[in-house]
């Protein structure tokens, strides 16, 4: 079956320093990998995708590197800013089907 | 281009009442979901539906059931509400094709069941 295993919250980091988050994922097939983001108390917004293996995803300094030999999908930050404080979720999608995967969030808190 | 939007934003209910969920969205997408966020659980699929004039069950269907009115429309309906679900319910939609495009969310209802 499908699933998608993130690594346990929740996260603190003084500003500046380097974000990692931990995604890896089970799959029967060749899926898509997804990093959402949610802010406290809005819905859940796409913050970058990779589509096959050894793709990069980007986006607003974030980065996350499709890698199928270690089923993985690490979001990286080099510098995290207050504002990046939020739940952030990495999904999958197997490219055949309609359903999409969710872990169970890892929640960062950037502090001054 | 208001994208998903859902309604009620807040709602609390009595053990027992029923209520319906609305979502709409306006971006011509094929499928739409329902899922609920629960502390420690991440997002857990309701229900979905792929195409208009389909529906299916997801991981937790139980005590729900959903109608997809059109193509813009995915309502998510409680006939007797219970405790366990308390939660926050966000709908999404995408466009479902060979590519796996990425969902759309709205902004969740927050739903108390006392």
């Amino acid at each position: 079956g499908n699933s998608v295993t993130q690594m346990e919250g929740p996260v603190t980091l003084s500003e500046e320093a380097f974000l990692t988050i931990n995604c890896t994922y089970t799959a029967t097939g060749y899926p898509s990998l997804f990093w959402y983001v949610q802010y406290p108390g809005e819905g859940l917004q796409l913050l970058l995708k990779a589509t096959k293996a050894d793709d990069k995803g980007s986006n607003k300094g974030f980065e996350a590197t499709y890698r199928k030999e270690t089923t993985s999908f690490h979001l990286e930050k080099g510098s995290v800013q207050v504002s990046d404080s939020a739940v952030y979720f990495c999904a999958l999608s197997e490219n055949t089907g309609n359903q999409f995967y969710f872990g169970t969030g890892t929640s960062l808190t950037v502090i001054p | 281009n208001a994208g998903v939007t859902q309604t009620p934003k807040f709602q609390v209910l009595k053990t027992g009442q029923s209520m319906t969920l609305q979502c709409a969205q306006d971006m011509n997408h094929n499928s739409m979901y329902w899922y609920r966020q629960d502390p420690g659980m991440g997002l857990r699929l309701i229900y979905y539906s792929a195409s208009e004039g389909t529906t299916d069950k997801g991981e937790v269907p139980n005590g729900y059931n959903v109608s997809r009115l059109n193509k813009r429309e995915f309502s998510l309906r409680l006939e007797s509400a219970a405790p366990s679900q308390t939660s926050v319910y966000f709908c999404a939609s995408r466009l479902a094709g060979s590519t796996p495009y990425e969902q759309y969310f709205g902004p969740g209802t927050r739903l108390t069941v006392t």
